[in-house]
């Protein structure tokens, strides 16, 4: 299987900060990676597909960037809504695994 | 806008079989746009994909689980079901039915989930 590791696995941050997340895997992947939020007893919801494809809806202070084994997700100016876990996920090939989460917080 | 909502028990007796419904609504399970899919999520914890299908009755199963798991597809009722076999409480988790559009390994829709607890 490809290992998805992530970091941070948290972060405290405020309202209008830049905020990253890494994403890495185990072996190349291509550009086949999503990203997902997942907010307290919510499904996870995807915010952006192959890298960097925003999912309809998304706001543009969401966007991703990478290839290969790295890859990264920004949240341009954080928003109150935007509190909550964040997991990237291969879909190169199967199984399809998801990283550990990263929890972002005030 | 494609809705999934997920059925079943809340709590099952260990060594049992486990037998989740998924129903869709808001589009054709028989499309040839979507696959169909399983993921779940112990408390606290991540996430891992169980099984995905095609409405042509293509399977696809995490090899960690495959012998214990079978997925299925009812196209007559537009829904999709999950059977977990000899289930003990590491099965014990939130499961999420899922659909993807156009590419088998993507989660572009998901249902509430439903939280399966395995306890005597």
């Amino acid at each position: 299987d490809i290992q998805m590791t992530q970091s941070p696995s948290s972060l405290s941050a405020s309202v209008g900060d830049r905020v990253t997340i890494t994403c890495r895997a185990s072996q190349s992947i291509s550009r086949d990676l999503n990203w997902y939020q997942q907010k307290p007893g919510k499904a996870p919801k995807v915010l952006i597909h192959d890298v960097s494809s925003l999912q309809s809806g998304v706001p543009s202070r969401f966007s991703g960037s990478g290839s290969g084994t790295d890859f990264t997700l920004t949240i341009s100016s954080l928003q109150p809504e935007d509190f909550a876990t964040y997991y990237c996920q291969q879909s190169y090939t199967t199984p399809p695994t998801f990283g550990p989460g990263t929890k972002v917080d005030i | 806008q494609l809705q999934l909502q997920e059925s079943g028990p809340g709590l099952v007796k260990p060594s049992v079989t486990l037998s989740l419904t998924c129903t869709v609504s808001g589009g054709s399970i028989s499309s040839s746009n979507y696959y169909w899919g399983w993921i779940r999520q112990p408390p606290g914890k991540g996430l891992e994909w169980i099984a995905s299908i095609y409405y042509s009755g293509s399977t696809y199963y995490n090899p960690s689980l495959e012998n214990r798991v079978t997925i299925s597809v009812d196209t007559s009722k537009n829904q999709f079901s999950l059977e977990l076999r000899s289930v003990s409480a590491a099965d014990t988790a939130v499961y999420y039915c899922a659909g993807s559009d156009g590419a088998i390994l993507n989660f572009d829709y998901w249902g509430q989930g439903t939280l399966v607890t395995v306890s005597s």
